[in-house]
């Protein structure tokens, strides 16, 4: 059973230019959850997604960040029109229950 | 609401030797989960061990165990007999155990060296 995957790992964006984050769960899980990592922080909610569903953004900035959890495909994190301060490492994770496994990660870095 | 706190950004130990990392939390739910994670420097999540709250017996897996203070609300990680590849970044982290629950709530980390 492959874990929770990512891709890319490492993302590039100028200024100005929109980034797009994939997460695929580990199978089986209907839950994913993305997390955000700045510089010598801890991860913080972001977002949870059920299939279709947005459950809870609360933890998303209001503007230019959106998530969707299609029924078909992986889950997507999308950042519009990128700043230097979205510069970080963009997790998700994904559950069945309470338990959430995490993926290796997306390093974004705005340039 | 939640919070997690690690007041020691970074710790070092001799290899082979007991090293305790701290950790203390606040929350307003009734029951709850403890975890410790690790990060090594490829940046992956690693859950190391996990505690629940409602149980009083410390959580050990391998050289890992915690020392789980429920009124005090501090869940310490003690690795013992370290090893190289346990350097890593250490993060503590609390979620609620109901259904309603599901944002995983992480200190700021503590920066593990082992030091051959």
């Amino acid at each position: 059973n492959a874990g929770v995957m990512q891709n890319p790992r490492h993302l590039v964006r100028r200024r100005g230019q929109e980034a797009r984050l994939r997460c695929s769960p580990m199978k089986g899980h209907s839950h994913v959850y993305w997390y955000r990592q700045l510089p010598e922080e801890g991860l913080k909610f972001m977002v949870y997604l059920q299939k279709e569903n947005i459950i809870d953004e609360s933890g998303m900035p209001k503007e230019r960040f959106s998530a969707e959890f299609p029924k078909e495909g992986p889950s997507i994190l999308r950042i519009q029109q990128v700043v230097r301060g979205d510069s970080a490492a963009y997790f998700c994770a994904s559950s069945i229950k309470s338990e959430q496994y995490f993926g290796p990660g997306t390093r974004l870095t705005v340039t | 609401a939640q919070t997690v706190t690690q007041s020691q950004p970074e710790m070092s130990v001799q290899e082979a030797e007991t090293v305790t990392l701290s950790c203390t939390y606040d929350t307003s739910e009734s029951d709850y989960y403890l975890f410790w994670y690790k990060q090594p420097p490829s940046r992956q999540m690693i859950l190391v061990i996990r505690q629940e709250a409602y149980k009083q017996q410390n959580a050990t897996e391998n050289r890992f165990s915690v020392n789980f203070q429920k009124a005090a609300k501090s869940f310490s990680l003690k690795i013992s007999d370290s090893q190289l590849g346990d350097a890593a970044m250490y993060f503590c982290a609390t979620i609620g155990s109901g259904a309603g629950s599901y944002q995983l709530t992480f200190g700021k980390g503590t920066k593990l060296s082992v030091i051959p």
